[in-house]
Formats: C-alpha cells, sequence, structure tokens
C-alpha cells in the first residue's frame, strides 16, 4: 500500500497568515492527489484535486502544488472559516490512502 | 444538487452484524464507482471499500476484508455496507463518497455520515 504522510500534525496560526501543509507519498503517485477540508461534525470537503486543480467553488487562496512524492497546500491568507482539519488523499492506486490529518488551529 | 444520505447506523456487540445504506440523487448513479469511508472517533479518514458503476467490481481494505461485504442497487439509487463479525476497533461514522469521474479513485461529494458503535 502507498502511505501518506502530512506534516506538520497541528499548525498554529493567525488570521492572515500564508499556511504550508506538506504531504509525502512512500511511492510517486505522480499528480494523483487530493485536498479535503474537515470540519468538527461534519463530512469532508475536496479543495484541490491532481495536485493542483481547484475544485469549483473553493475560493483561490487555497493552491496545491508538487508531483511524484512531495505535495504542498498552501492558504495564501488564513481566514476565520479555514479553521480545520486538512487530509491529503492519493488516488493513483484503488486502494486510496489518507494522510492522518493537519489541524490548523487558532494562534 | 448531489445528495448522499446514509443510514442504519446504531449500537451493536462485537461479533454483530449491521447493514449500512446510502441513498444517492442528483447524479447518474449508476454510471460512478461509490467508496465507504470511515472515520473512528477523533481519528482520520480510513477508506473502507468501493463498488464500481455496474456493482461488478469490488475493492476493501485489509482490515475489513473478509467481514464487510460492498453491493449497490442503481435501479434503487442506493448503496449498501453489510458489516459481518464486528469488532470494538470498527467504531466509526461511516460515509459513503461518489467518484469525482468514472475513471477516478478521489472523491467530490460525501454523505453526513452514520454512527456504528461496537460495544
Amino acid at each position: 500500500d502507498i502511505q501518506m504522510t502530512q506534516s506538520p500534525s497541528t499548525l498554529s496560526a493567525s488570521v492572515g497568515d500564508r499556511v504550508t501543509i506538506t504531504c509525502r507519498a512512500s511511492q510517486s503517485i505522480s499528480n494523483w492527489l487530493a485536498w479535503y477540508q474537515q470540519k468538527p461534525g461534519r463530512a469532508p470537503k475536496v479543495l484541490i484535486y491532481k495536485a493542483s486543480s481547484l475544485q469549483s467553488g473553493v475560493p483561490s487562496r487555497f493552491s496545491g502544488s508538487g508531483s511524484g512524492t512531495e505535495f504542498t497546500l498552501t492558504i495564501s491568507s488564513l481566514q476565520p472559516d479555514d479553521f480545520a482539519t486538512y487530509y491529503c488523499q492519493q488516488y493513483k492506486t484503488y486502494l486510496r490512502t489518507f494522510g492522518q490529518g493537519t489541524k490548523v488551529e487558532i494562534k | 444538487e448531489v445528495l448522499l444520505v446514509e443510514s442504519g447506523g446504531g449500537l451493536v456487540q462485537p461479533g454483530g452484524s449491521l447493514r449500512l445504506s446510502c441513498a444517492a440523487s442528483g447524479f447518474t448513479f449508476s454510471s460512478y464507482t461509490i467508496s465507504w469511508v470511515r472515520q473512528a472517533p477523533g481519528k482520520g479518514l480510513e477508506w473502507v471499500s468501493a463498488i464500481s458503476a455496474s456493482g461488478g467490481g469490488t475493492t476493501y481494505a485489509d482490515s475489513v476484508k473478509g467481514r464487510f461485504t460492498i453491493s449497490r442497487d442503481n435501479s434503487k439509487n442506493t448503496l449498501y455496507l453489510q458489516m459481518n463479525s464486528l469488532r470494538a476497533e470498527d467504531t466509526a461514522v461511516y460515509y459513503c463518497a461518489k467518484a469525482s469521474s468514472p475513471s477516478s479513485f478521489d472523491f467530490d461529494y460525501w454523505g453526513q455520515g452514520t454512527l456504528v458503535t461496537v460495544s
């Protein structure tokens, strides 16, 4: 199975900060990577697919980059609505796997 | 509007069985792979199982293989998950999630989830 490792596990930031979350795959997944945002008690919501494509309706302050084994999710200017947990997911193989999550907290 | 609505969760004893359902609307159900993804309390997301658009192909995580069975009824736009030999570690919120395209393995829509407690 392909393992996905996110860092950091927790991130403390302030409104307006630029935030970057990293996701590493245990083997190359090309650009078959998605990013999801999840708020407490809610289902995940897709932000980015194919590593860098912004899902329709998602604010442009979210962006994704990377290919192969290293990927990043960047929030250019953190907004109050962005405090949540973020997950990466590889979908190169049918055995989809998620990262362990990164919780973005208010500093 | 795409909607996925799970049901069937509840409290069950270890070794017991439960059948989850996911009612879909707002898209051509029979054209998309649908998955079950679970989340244990306070933990991350774990993909559990997927079924192809026609229902002819199924895949499972190792943690549930041999105990869970995924199926679908395209005439009723409904997905199922039969869970047998349940263990405490199966306690989780179970989400159904739609593939973003007929040939893709990522998810663009999720249901609200149904809680399964094994105790």
